[in-house]
């Protein structure tokens, strides 16, 4: 089975800083995809970012962008310049066949 | 164009009632998936819905739980004799097509959040 690991529970980052979210997952297949997924108090999940697993350069989404590592089941989001917007909790998932498996989420503050 | 909708957006419920959650998903979109997401949990998949082929019903978590799709359209997920432990924010996105050959994105609904007395 799919497992996806955030072990971090809370974060804070100031204004226009950089800060990064780790997420692990632990699979048996070669060939999925991997999400980041945004939810602010409003609880609409938007999502930041993705990666194909048979891609080896990282993705990038303006501000956000990620450290696939493959080898090491990695898949770390990086957020640069941060805004006070970004505050939420941030999901890592990933997705094979019909499935997205989820992680128990970081909750992120940007403190003006 | 109108994203994913959900009703109602808050339910609150005594136990052992049933309740019935809703979910429009975005028109054309043949996948439909239900989410619970319990109080500092992530996402867990419920069941999951594509075309006209039977649904995947692995996550749903007692005999309680049920959901439909009619039409391929509107959906529904049915609670009976709820429990204080379903409550929850309930989740449904919807997308394109899923596996790898033709993945497209999941757009959520704003979710119902169950609260159980």
């Amino acid at each position: 089975a799919q497992t996806v690991t955030q072990s971090q529970p809370e974060m804070s980052v100031q204004e226009a800083e950089t800060v990064t979210l780790s997420c692990t997952y632990d699979t048996s297949e070669n060939n999925y995809y991997l999400f980041w997924y945004k939810q602010p108090p409003s609880r609409q999940m938007i999502l930041v970012i993705r990666q194909e697993a048979y891609k080896q350069q990282n993705a990038t989404e303006n501000r956000f962008s990620v450290n696939f590592q493959k080898a090491a089941k990695s898949f770390s989001l990086k957020i640069s310049d941060s805004q006070l917007g970004d505050t939420a909790m941030y999901f890592c998932a990933f997705h094979s066949g019909n499935q997205f498996y989820f992680g128990t989420g970081t909750s992120l503050t940007v403190i003006p | 164009g109108a994203g994913v909708s959900q009703s109602p957006s808050n339910k609150v419920t005594e136990k052992g009632k049933d309740v019935e959650l809703r979910c429009d998903p975005i028109s054309g979109h043949t996948a439909l998936y239900w989410y619970r997401q319990s109080l500092g949990q992530g996402l867990e998949f419920l069941i999951y819905f594509q075309g006209n082929s039977a649904p995947d019903k692995s996550g749903l978590p007692s005999d309680r739980f049920s959901a439909e799709r009619t039409g391929g359209s509107v959906s529904t997920l049915t609670i009976q004799r709820t429990q204080q432990e379903d409550s929850a924010v309930y989740l449904c996105a919807s997308s394109l097509v899923v596996g790898l050959a033709g993945f497209n994105e999941q757009f959520f609904g704003p979710g119902t959040r169950l609260t159980v007395l």
